[in-house]
């Protein structure tokens, strides 16, 4: 089974400068996708970016990206130039490859405010 | 593209009833999935159907149950209502192709007294 870590339970940024969320996770997958996803007060969630596990690369969105260490099994989301409606509970999820979406599993959220 | 609707929006409910969640995928997606969102347990996956057949299935006890009819709306049953499944319950559709993300609706909001 996996398991997903959002170790920040809450965090705060000034508007205009950048934070970084951590998630890491548990797996013996080797073949998985990785989400965020944002959850604005009162709200539907929405998908942030989202990162396949074979891809070096690291997933850019415009002022989102992602830091993925496979070997740590590490994930975490970097907000820059943070805006007043960046604020949001941020889900990290996982999604084994040879499954299906419907069965993602998630962190327990990090409650982002950004102050202005 | 109309997105994923739940109705209703918000229910009360007293220990002991049952009650019934709808939701409407996006046009086009096959894949419906249900999580129950609580303060202490997050998001925790309930069941997924996809051609109106259950596919996968989380750690909830056989008073959750569900169902998806030929048009891919689905529909969550809770029976025997207990105080702990005040929660809200998301719904969300996705394409069910290999990379293809979870598109949710805005929940039901379920309050049991």
């Amino acid at each position: 089974a996996q398991t997903v870590t959002q170790s920040q339970p809450e965090m705060s940024v000034q508007e205009a400068e950048t934070v970084t969320l951590s998630c890491t996770y548990d797996t013996s997958e080797s073949n998985y996708y990785l989400f965020w996803y944002k959850q604005p007060p009162s709200r539907q969630m929405i998908l942030v970016i989202r990162q396949e596990a074979y891809k070096q690369q690291n997933a850019t969105e415009n002022r989102f990206s992602v830091n993925f260490q496979k070997a740590a099994k590490s994930f975490s989301l970097k907000i820059s130039d943070s805006q007043l409606g960046d604020t949001a509970m941020y889900f990290c999820a996982f999604m084994n490859r040879n499954t299906n979406a419907g069965k993602s599993t998630f962190g327990d959220g990090t409650t982002l405010t950004v102050k202005p | 593209k109309a997105g994923v609707t739940q109705t209703p929006r918000y229910l009360i409910k007293t220990r002991g009833q049952q009650v019934t969640l709808s939701c409407s995928p996006i046009s086009g997606h096959r894949s419906v999935s249900w999580y129950q969102q609580t303060p202490g347990q997050g998001l925790q996956f309930l069941f997924e159907y996809f051609s109106e057949t259950q596919r996968n299935k989380g750690n909830f006890p056989g008073r959750f149950s569900g169902r998806q009819f030929s048009n891919s709306r689905s529909e969550m049953n809770v029976s025997t209502l207990e105080l702990g499944d005040s929660a809200l319950y998301l719904c969300a559709s996705s394409l069910d192709s290999n990379n293809s993300p979870l598109h949710f609706g805005n929940g039901t909001r379920l309050t049991v007294t």
